[in-house]
Order: C-alpha cells, then sequence, then structure tokens
C-alpha cells in the first residue's frame, strides 16, 4: 500500500540536543511538507520541498532544518536553538500542483523534550 | 487577522445529531476547500474537497462553500460516537503559494 511512514511515533530529546524525525513516502509525490501542531494553534508550517535538492522555510522555520537528497525521504532535524520543540510533528505530501485536491499526511512523531 | 479562522470547540452533542462546523476566510483567491477528519494522536485524512462555490455530499457528509461571503461548512448527518475527532478545514489558492492554510480545527465529541 502507498502512503507516508513516520518515525519513530515517539521521541524523547534531553536539553542542547539535536534530533531528526524521519518522513518516507512511497507514493512518488513530488512535494513534501513538515508541520508542527500544538494544542489551540492548528497546523504551522516549518519547511516544504516541491522537488529535490530544493526547500523552503515555512512560517516557523527558526531551529529546525530538512534536507531533500531523495524524492522519497524528507527528514527534518530539531535542533538545540528550538527552545520549545515539544509538540506533535506531521509530515505531509502531494503531487506537483496536487495540494489543491489535499495533502496526504503521515501519522506524526510526538516529541517531548526530557 | 488570521486568513483562517475556526471555532476551536469543543463541540459536544447526542448521537445522532446533526453536526455543523464552520470556517471563514480573508483571502478571495481561495479556490479550493478541504475539509480533513484527524483522531487524537494520529495524522490528518481528507475528507471532502471542493472546488469553488456550491455543495457536496458523500454519505453523511455534505460540504458547503459560499465565496460571496467567504464561508465554508461542513455538515454530518446522524453523528456517530466514531465521528469524534478534530475536524481542521483547509484551502488553497490554485497556484500562488503552492502550499495548504489550514484552521486550528474544531474538537467534536459525540455523546452516545
Amino acid at each position: 500500500d502507498g502512503g507516508i511512514t513516520q518515525s519513530p511515533k515517539y521521541l524523547f530529546r534531553k536539553e542542547g540536543q539535536n534530533v531528526t524525525l524521519s518522513c518516507e513516502q512511497n507514493l512518488n509525490h513530488d512535494a513534501m511538507y513538515w508541520y508542527r501542531q500544538d494544542p489551540g494553534q492548528g497546523l504551522r508550517l516549518i519547511y516544504y520541498s516541491q522537488i529535490v535538492n530544493d526547500f523552503q522555510k515555512g512560517d516557523i522555520a527558526e531551529g529546525y532544518s530538512v534536507s531533500r537528497e531523495k524524492k522519497e525521504s524528507f527528514p527534518l532535524t530539531v535542533t538545540s536553538a528550538q527552545k520549545n520543540p515539544t509538540a506533535f510533528y506531521l509530515c505531509a505530501s502531494t503531487d506537483a500542483g496536487g495540494y489543491n485536491y489535499g495533502y496526504t499526511f503521515g501519522s506524526g512523531t510526538r516529541l517531548t523534550v526530557v | 487577522q488570521k486568513e483562517v479562522e475556526q471555532d476551536p470547540g469543543p463541540l459536544s452533542v447526542p448521537e445522532g445529531a446533526i453536526v455543523s462546523l464552520n470556517c471563514t476566510y480573508s483571502n478571495s483567491a481561495f479556490q479550493y476547500f478541504m475539509w480533513y477528519r484527524q483522531y487524537s494522536r494520529k495524522g490528518p485524512e481528507l475528507l471532502m474537497y471542493t472546488y469553488s462555490s456550491g455543495n457536496k455530499e458523500d454519505g453523511r457528509f455534505t460540504a458547503q462553500v459560499d465565496k460571496s461571503s467567504k464561508y465554508i461548512s461542513l455538515f454530518i448527518r446522524d453523528s456517530q460516537p466514531s465521528d469524534s475527532a478534530t475536524y481542521l478545514c483547509a484551502m488553497s489558492d490554485g497556484g500562488a503559494t503552492n502550499k495548504l492554510i489550514f484552521g486550528t480545527g474544531t474538537l467534536l465529541a459525540v455523546q452516545p
């Protein structure tokens, strides 16, 4: 079955540590997105990529970094510069121009700072 | 002012009730409108998609778009406890920004 796989499902980070969230899709989608979800704030866009080796900052990119070396993969690194990283992180993908018809989302990674 | 406004709820209704969920928006360029359903600790799943103004029906769900009022709605008939979830509206302008704009979501609880 085609879909988006996010791993791990739960992640714990110590203060000052960088962590990487994985997002892999086998839908042959061109565009991929990372969102952060906090209670009462909806989905906030972190980074997005429309093509391999290219990506753009979203609304809240500070403290995060991404790479897009392969079409099917779009990992997100939460760096120590992100002061409040505890949140639910969602990865999504769509065809080029397919955002008009909606994204396919992964099942999310819940990151907690300990 | 946010581009998309959505009442966060929570909205609690008895089983079998008709549920009305709504979003308002400010950008007249929005042409494509979607509703997502998100169960707790899961990713959102696309429920309904509508282009421009009008109605779309799928089983117990009806999506309405009124572009003149910049107002979209999702109606759920004969609501079931399994409909309990957060409902997110989303919309796009068809090309200028290459991304969806989401509402904050409305938490719905259907009581058995």
